[in-house]
């Protein structure tokens, strides 16, 4: 069964850049049919689309975001990352990452990570 | 204040059936844009439970049903176990946002 496990910074102080990596395992990052998305939950809030990307480098970034995002993605190394930059308090969450189907829909998830953003 | 609007909280007892809904408008539900729902249970990640309106996954309980008409969308959980408590959520795309679309939530309380 594949896995997704994200790692990264779990204390990002505001107006620097939060960089998140999410490892692939038991399976390959490389299908033309499959997206790689973040997903973040806010304390005490609800889901937040962040975006994805396709092995062959395509992204969607959430309009809210896209001044600030930037969603890459490593075939050799079998990962994607997220970077935001000029992070606020608004930013702090647990960052989810996720396998994406053509269709919208995630299938697979990571466990999250928490990053706070504080001084 | 979310797109896709769910009541923020649904409650029932062991063994009764408690429906969600999730309501939207031309540019996303109503655009024929599919809708998704996922179990969001206390200290795990969130879990895929619904696809493309009234699919299941391989291994989700048949006690948990997808249907959408219109604008809107509604998860049916019949058969209510304690397990089930925990948050659900819908999903879809927005056109007018480009965007894809989160529900606000609800909490599922099994009394």
């Amino acid at each position: 069964q594949l896995q997704l496990q994200a790692s990264g910074s779990g204390l990002v102080k505001p107006s620097q850049t939060l960089s998140l990596t999410c490892a692939v395992s038991n399976g390959s990052i490389s299908s033309n049919f499959e997206s790689w998305g973040w997903i973040r939950q806010p304390p005490g809030k609800g889901l937040e689309w962040i975006g994805y990307i396709y092995h062959s480098g395509t992204t969607y970034y959430n309009p809210s975001l896209k001044s600030r995002l930037t969603i890459s993605v490593d075939g050799s190394k079998n990962q994607f990352s997220l970077k935001l930059n000029s992070v606020t308090a608004a930013d702090t969450a647990v960052y989810y990452c996720a396998r994406g189907s053509l269709t919208d829909f995630f299938d697979l998830w990571g466990q999250g990570t928490l990053v706070t953003v504080s001084s | 204040q979310s797109v896709l609007t769910q009541p923020p909280s649904v409650s029932g007892a062991p063994g009764q059936r408690v429906t969600i809904s999730c309501t939207g408008s031309r540019s996303n539900i109503g655009a024929a844009f599919d809708v998704h729902w996922y179990q969001h249970l206390p200290g795990t990640a969130p879990k895929l439970l619904i696809y493309v309106n009234n699919n299941r996954p391989s291994g989700v309980p048949d006690r948990f049903s997808g249907s959408k008409s219109a604008t809107s969308a509604s998860l049916a959980i019949t058969g209510l176990q304690p397990e089930d408590e925990g948050d659900y959520y819908c999903q879809s795309y927005d056109s007018s946002l480009s965007a894809v679309i989160f529900g606000g939530g609800t909490k599922l309380t099994v009394l």
